[in-house]
């Protein structure tokens, strides 16, 4: 399994507070990327990394910013939580994205964060 | 637009029936990527399958096979002798070439009972 690890794990939190998930990967690879899964979307690209310090958007990202300061990291912050941010919240890692354009690697998943706004 | 799309939203069966699942996808790039992913009750997501688009042999692997139609845009997945353990929301996905991002569908609910 690739390792990668998400915190919290669980996490319910106020409308309006800051809120902070954090991956965490001991693969050294080079892309990071954050979604959302909620009932009836599948999985939807918050915003994603491709190296440190190197970050771009993705289909959702209005509400949230992101930071990646390490490869290892990734941190995913919502600057004032509100109640349609409640959902579960997965980071991913792949090794490449479309370096060379001739291979593209399949992305493996945390274990994912739940995510209740009140 | 890149676009994927899993018209079925649940399937029930019965231990032993053979699923097929199915996968539709939209894209303009003449090189792409398509994935199917596993998430068990558990909530995880498991990695089953990545084929890109000039391998259009179909591909087995123990009791799950994946068939992959370029000219009618289709990559299904199929579970024969279905168990109580493959119940799970399945995603397909769909790689968009001049980005480094994953379109998933909207996940298919399979539902296996003894």
């Amino acid at each position: 399994d690739a390792g990668i690890t998400q915190s919290p794990r669980h996490k319910v939190t106020e409308t309006g507070t800051p809120v902070t998930l954090r991956c965490h990967q001991t693969e050294n690879h080079r892309y990071m990327y954050w979604y959302r899964q909620d009932p009836g979307h599948g999985l939807r690209l918050i915003h994603y990394s491709y190296g440190v310090k190197d970050t771009d958007k993705g289909e959702v990202s209005d509400g949230y910013s992101v930071s990646r300061s390490k490869t290892e990291d990734f941190l995913l912050t919502l600057e004032s939580a509100t109640s349609s941010q409640t959902s579960v919240y997965f980071c991913a890692i792949s090794e490449s994205g479309l370096a060379g354009r001739s291979s593209y690697n399949e992305q493996f998943f945390g274990p994912g964060t739940r995510l209740t706004v009140l | 637009a890149q676009k994927v799309t899993q018209a079925q939203t649940e399937i029930s069966v019965v231990e032993k029936e053979d699923v097929t699942l199915d996968c539709v996808y939209e894209t303009r790039d003449t090189t792409y990527y398509l994935f199917w992913y596993k998430q068990p009750p558990s909530g995880e997501l498991v990695f089953l399958i990545r084929r890109n688009s000039f391998d259009e042999q179909n591909e087995i692997s123990g009791r799950y096979s994946w068939n992959f139609q370029k000219s009618t845009s289709s990559f299904n997945f199929t579970i024969t002798a279905s168990q109580v353990v493959d119940s799970a929301v399945y995603f397909c996905a769909l790689s968009d070439y001049n980005t480094d991002k994953l379109i998933f569908g909207t996940g298919t609910r399979l539902q296996v009972f003894p």
